[in-house]
């Protein structure tokens, strides 16, 4: 069966700290993976896209990593900001892009 | 449109009641997707609309549930004899499926409170 699995469930870190959320997953055959984030009450937002050939994408303080033979990913936040606390949910679809299989998320509190 | 718009925004109904929820995607995008998100929860997958072809239903949690799509635009889903475990926010998304990179462009949501 197809599933997205995240951890942490939940995080609390301090402004300015740096912390990494995990993704494993055993969608098959893969597409791509998304990270998306959700800020409270809106709806998710995609930070970055990896697909099979990238191992590392960046997007502002967002690091991707992806590891295709084990199926994990990574989003690593550097010097977060209160306004990274929201819900970061991990997003893999199947060859063809058209089935998408959502993770539970993980809920990120950037505490001053 | 610009975005993904979903009416109405906030929706508060007693029990027993049946409610509608709209759907407005990004014009030219031809797949759309409804969830599900109970309070503190992760997404739940209700329906899927890809062009012409028949709706993938497999997440619908009961035949209260329904949804259709006019014109290949506009979606509506349709909750019948409304329970208060239904009380959730229901995201629409759409993509295009020319991009082939598969971005979902979600709307803001349709909070339901069933009493």
């Amino acid at each position: 069966k197809n599933q997205v699995e995240q951890s942490p469930q939940s995080l609390i870190i301090l402004e300015g700290k740096n912390c990494t959320l995990q993704c494993n997953y055993t969608v098959s055959p893969f597409s791509n993976l998304r990270w998306y984030k959700q800020d409270t009450g809106r709806g998710p937002v995609s930070l970055t896209i990896m697909t099979f050939s990238e191992n590392t994408k960046s997007n502002g303080r967002y690091t991707a990593t992806l590891d295709a033979d084990t199926k994990q990913s990574s989003l690593h936040i550097t010097a977060s900001q209160l306004s990274d606390s929201a819900s970061y949910i991990c997003v893999v679809s199947e060859t063809g892009g058209f089935k998408t299989i959502f993770g539970a998320g993980t809920r990120l509190f950037v505490k001053a | 449109g610009a975005g993904v718009s979903q009416s109405p925004s906030n929706k508060v109904t007693e029990k027993g009641k049946d409610v509608e929820l709209r759907c407005d995607p990004i014009s030219g995008h031809t797949a759309l997707y409804w969830y599900r998100q109970s309070l503190g929860q992760g997404l739940e997958f209700l329906i899927y609309f890809q062009g012409n072809s028949a709706p993938d239903k497999s997440g619908l949690p009961s035949d209260r549930f329904s949804a259709e799509r006019t014109g290949g635009s506009v979606s509506t889903l349709t909750i019948q004899r409304t329970q208060q475990e239904d009380s959730a926010v229901y995201l629409c998304a759409s993509r295009t499926l020319a991009t082939g990179t598969g971005e979902l462009f979600f709307g803001e949501g349709s909070r339901l409170t069933v009493l």
